[in-house]
């Protein structure tokens, strides 16, 4: 159990366009996901925390008007990339907590890691 | 807030060596210590993590031990393999709700020569 996809893998997109990714848990409802940044050979840096139903919370640094994070449902969340450019090309990573009682193999406390979205802004 | 440091940053060992990586952090209300193994370009993987009110948690070759009184805590890989070579990454949850956001270290990368 404890699925997380992330779509799309990879993208490429010309400076000043915008990019959505989607992060689904696919065999738990997730009541928090996250999302992070990781630039080559660094650490994960988390971007926002988002609620299903309610804003999104962000860290420090982080613009809320260029990252656009939308949290419908209890198994999708999505960041939306607006204006791109080249130094947002990196690797975003979204996580997903569970809420509920999940069973014996999901636990409450532990982030599962989708496989992450390749941005590239040209 | 929350700051997780971690050592070293490199490391090289011979195949059946142990490796050792060491993680301090500064909030003593955190609660929740995961270690997660990520390989190049592919999503981080938990592969064992520990809660304040235990010392030391042992998974087949993998163990992970923590000093509340000192904030560090350790991961201790025995019988090393190739396919140990990775980036293994600690992080610390703070204290408070469940899905409270984890703070990870800066990364240590492993590698185990045949």
């Amino acid at each position: 159990g404890a699925v997380v996809s992330q779509h799309p893998s990879r993208v490429i997109c010309k400076s000043g366009t915008s990019v959505k990714i989607e992060c689904r848990s696919l065999d738990f409802q997730a009541t928090t996901m996250f999302w992070y940044r990781q630039f080559p050979k660094q650490s994960l840096m988390l971007m926002a925390t988002s609620n299903e139903g309610s804003k999104a919370t962000y860290e420090q640094g982080v613009e809320k008007d260029k990252f656009l994070i939308n949290h419908a449902s209890l198994t999708l969340s999505t960041l939306t990339v607006t204006s791109a450019h080249p130094e947002d090309s990196s690797f975003y990573i979204c996580s997903a907590a569970l809420g509920g009682s999940g069973g014996t193999r999901t636990r409450t406390d532990t982030q599962y890691f989708g496989p992450g979205t390749r941005l590239t802004v040209l | 807030g929350e700051n997780v440091e971690q050592h070293p940053s490199t490391l090289s060992v011979q195949e059946g060596d142990s490796a050792v990586i060491k993680c301090t952090y500064s909030d003593s209300a955190s609660n929740y210590f995961p270690w997660y193994k990520q390989e190049l370009g592919k999503r981080p993987q938990l592969i064992i993590d520990i809660r304040s009110n235990v010392g030391e948690k042992k998974d087949q070759r993998i163990a992970v031990t923590l000093n509340k009184t000192a904030k560090h805590f350790s991961l201790h890989i025995t019988e090393t393999q190739p396919e140990d070579s990775a980036v293994y990454f600690c992080a610390a949850r703070a204290g408070g709700t469940s899905y409270g956001k984890l703070t990870f270290g800066q990364g240590t990368i492993l590698t185990v020569h045949p």
